[in-house]
């Protein structure tokens, strides 16, 4: 079965620094990954996504995530965070090859502190 | 605008009485889903609908029933509501039903069963 592990619940970063949020996932066959973003009473919003290709995966409002094959992690990077980034995160993963459907961590809390 | 409707935008509901979430889509998308996200949980998926007219059991599909009489709508049923029911509830829709392409969600629908 897929799983997909957030071990971090909370992670706090003062305003410039960079901010990771850690994801690890177990899934059978290449991975296809995502990360979404969730502001105080709204829905999901994609961030970004890995298929296939380059390791580095660039998304919206600066963010980035590595795909580590031999370390199963995919981590979210910014070089720079901003207050407004303050928000829910989550990581998914799919089998790539299936009609399985995605399966979500359990969400890192980032608070930007200015 | 484009996007995904839900309603109610939240419920106050009697265990035992029945309960139908709607979900509205006009994105023509072919794939659709239903999530709780409970705290410390994450997103657990319920059901979900690669296409009109079929539809498929997730995580946690106990208690819910769900249709997919035509691409837009997805409306999902609870039979006899529980106080475990107790959670936010989204839709989602994606072009694809197998990963390639990201989810788009509503709004959510914030369900209390007492």
């Amino acid at each position: 079965a897929q799983s997909v592990a957030q071990p971090e619940d909370q992670v706090n970063v003062a305003e410039g620094n960079p901010l990771t949020v850690k994801c690890t996932y177990s899934v059978s066959g290449n991975p296809y990954l995502f990360w979404y973003v969730q502001y105080p009473n709204r829905g999901l919003q994609f961030l970004l996504k890995y298929i296939t290709g380059d390791n580095l995966v660039k998304g919206s409002y600066g963010f980035e995530a590595e795909f580590n094959k031999s370390q199963t992690s995919f981590h979210l990077k910014k070089p720079s965070a901003l207050v407004s980034d303050s928000a829910l995160y989550f990581c998914a993963v799919r089998p790539s090859g299936s009609a399985r459907q995605l399966t979500f961590g359990s969400g890192t809390q980032l608070t930007v502190l200015p | 605008i484009a996007g995904i409707t839900q309603a109610p935008t939240s419920q106050i509901l009697a265990a035992g009485r029945r309960m139908t979430l709607r979900c509205t889509q006009d994105m023509r998308h072919n794939a659709m889903y239903w999530y709780r996200q409970d705290l410390g949980l994450g997103l657990r998926l319920i059901h979900y609908s690669n296409t009109a007219g079929t539809t498929g059991k997730g995580e946690v599909p106990d208690g819910y029933s769900v249709s997919r009489a035509n691409t837009d709508d997805f409306p999902l049923t609870l039979a006899s509501a529980v106080p475990s029911q107790t959670s936010v509830y989204f839709c989602a829709s994606s072009a694809d039903g197998w990963g390639n392409t990201e989810a788009f969600f509503g709004q959510g629908t914030r369900l209390t069963v007492v």
